[in-house]
Formats: structure tokens, C-alpha cells, sequence
């Protein structure tokens, strides 16, 4: 089956340091999305990218659409304490609806 | 816009009853919802995709007949987890599809269910 392959697993930056995380698949996907969930709750959508080679962002984040369409990255700039969770991307692949989700990026912010 | 509830937040039952989830899109009509199971540090795992009126289509290795799933309008569905066992706590979530914005999944809270 198709499968995400999410780097880093984990980071631990400094207040104020820039980041970045990518996903990487062996199919292609039609549309890639970027997801944050804190403990406890569900993932909130940040960014959603259609189009290959497509560049978005929303506020202190930036991902970006692969030219390959196997790959995407998010980067967050000028991080902050509240930026604390776990990180995840999804992809999609066909008019199913159904994503296929990375294995997560947990970030931890020193203050 | 595009909120999703679920309830409740977090449940307790006994080995053998039966505990119903509740999903609702607040703001939007999901002509779609998905129900995944997530454990500890672990990513989200599809159990099942919902579409209002129809049955239910679920991910292989998932019992049907174990989570019931009914999407009875284009607001609410709801995962039933019947004779649950230890092994099915876990932290349930759902998400729907179909808002106005988008067609993107927007996910509810999560239930927590502990089976004991």
C-alpha cells in the first residue's frame, strides 16, 4: 500500500530557531496537506497544497508542493513555544477523499 | 467556520458493553466523514469512510460488525464500538468533508476510550 515516509520523527530547537520537516512517497500524489495536533486533540489543518510545485503560507509556515508530486516540506519560521505538537503530513491520491498520513514530527520548543 | 464536534470527549466502560461516538460537523454539511483510530504516539490509522445514506466502507482489518458506523444525515455520524475489549481503547477521531470552503477533512476533538 501507499506510505508516507515523515523526517524528522522528533526535534527539539530553541525559541526563535527556523524548521523544517519534509515527507516523502514512491506514488504520486494529487494533493498534500499539512496537519497539527496537540495531546489530546484532533489535527487541526494548517496548509493544503494542490498543485506541483505549488509554494504556501500562513504566517510563520511555508510548505511547499514537490515538482515530482512524491514530496512536500514545511517549514516554520522564527519558532515559538506555542508551536509545541506533533506535525503531520497527508497526502492524497485519488477522488476517494482518503489521505494517507505521515508518521508525525514531534516538536518541542525551549523557551 | 468548518467546526467538528465529537462526544463524548472521553468515555470509560466495561469489558463487553457497547459505547457510542458521536461526530458532527457544526457549520457544514459533510456529504463525507472518516473515523480513525490513533494510539500512543503513533499517526492516524483510517478505520472507515462514511457517506451520508449508504453504507459504510471500511479499511481492511477492520470488523464491520464490530464498529458500527451510521452517517443518518449530512451532519452527524456516529461509530459504535460494541462488546469492546481492552485492546480497543484507544483515541477514537473523526473527521468530514464537504464544507463550503473545501473539499478537505476537518477533524473533531478525539474521544478517549477506556475499556476496562
Amino acid at each position: 500500500g501507499q506510505q508516507l515516509n515523515q523526517s524528522p520523527q522528533s526535534m527539539f530547537i530553541q525559541e526563535g530557531e527556523d524548521v523544517s520537516m519534509n515527507c516523502t512517497s514512491s506514488s504520486i500524489f494529487n494533493t498534500w496537506l499539512w496537519y497539527k495536533q496537540d495531546p489530546g486533540e484532533g489535527p487541526v489543518l494548517l496548509i493544503a497544497l494542490y498543485k506541483a510545485g505549488e509554494l504556501t503560507s500562513n504566517g510563520r509556515l511555508t510548505a511547499q508542493f514537490g515538482i515530482t508530486r512524491k514530496d512536500s516540506f514545511l517549514n516554520i519560521s522564527a519558532s515559538i513555544p506555542s508551536d509545541v505538537g506533533i506535525y503531520f503530513c497527508a497526502g492524497r491520491a485519488s477522488n476517494t477523499g482518503k489521505l494517507i498520513f505521515g508518521q508525525g514530527t514531534t516538536l518541542q520548543v525551549k523557551p | 467556520g468548518a467546526v467538528v464536534s465529537q462526544h463524548p470527549s472521553w468515555v470509560i466502560c466495561k469489558s463487553g458493553t457497547s459505547v457510542k461516538i458521536e461526530c458532527r460537523s457544526l457549520d457544514f454539511q459533510a456529504t463525507t466523514m472518516f473515523w480513525y483510530r490513533q494510539f500512543p504516539k503513533q499517526s492516524l490509522m483510517l478505520m472507515a469512510t462514511s457517506n451520508e445514506g449508504s453504507k459504510a466502507t471500511y479499511e481492511q482489518g477492520v470488523e464491520k460488525d464490530k464498529f458500527l458506523i451510521n452517517h443518518a444525515s449530512l451532519t452527524l455520524s456516529t461509530l459504535t464500538v460494541t462488546s469492546a475489549h481492552p485492546e480497543d481503547s484507544s483515541f477514537y477521531i473523526c473527521s468530514a468533508a464537504g464544507g463550503l470552503l473545501n473539499y478537505e477533512q476537518y477533524f473533531g476533538p478525539g474521544t478517549r476510550l477506556t475499556v476496562t
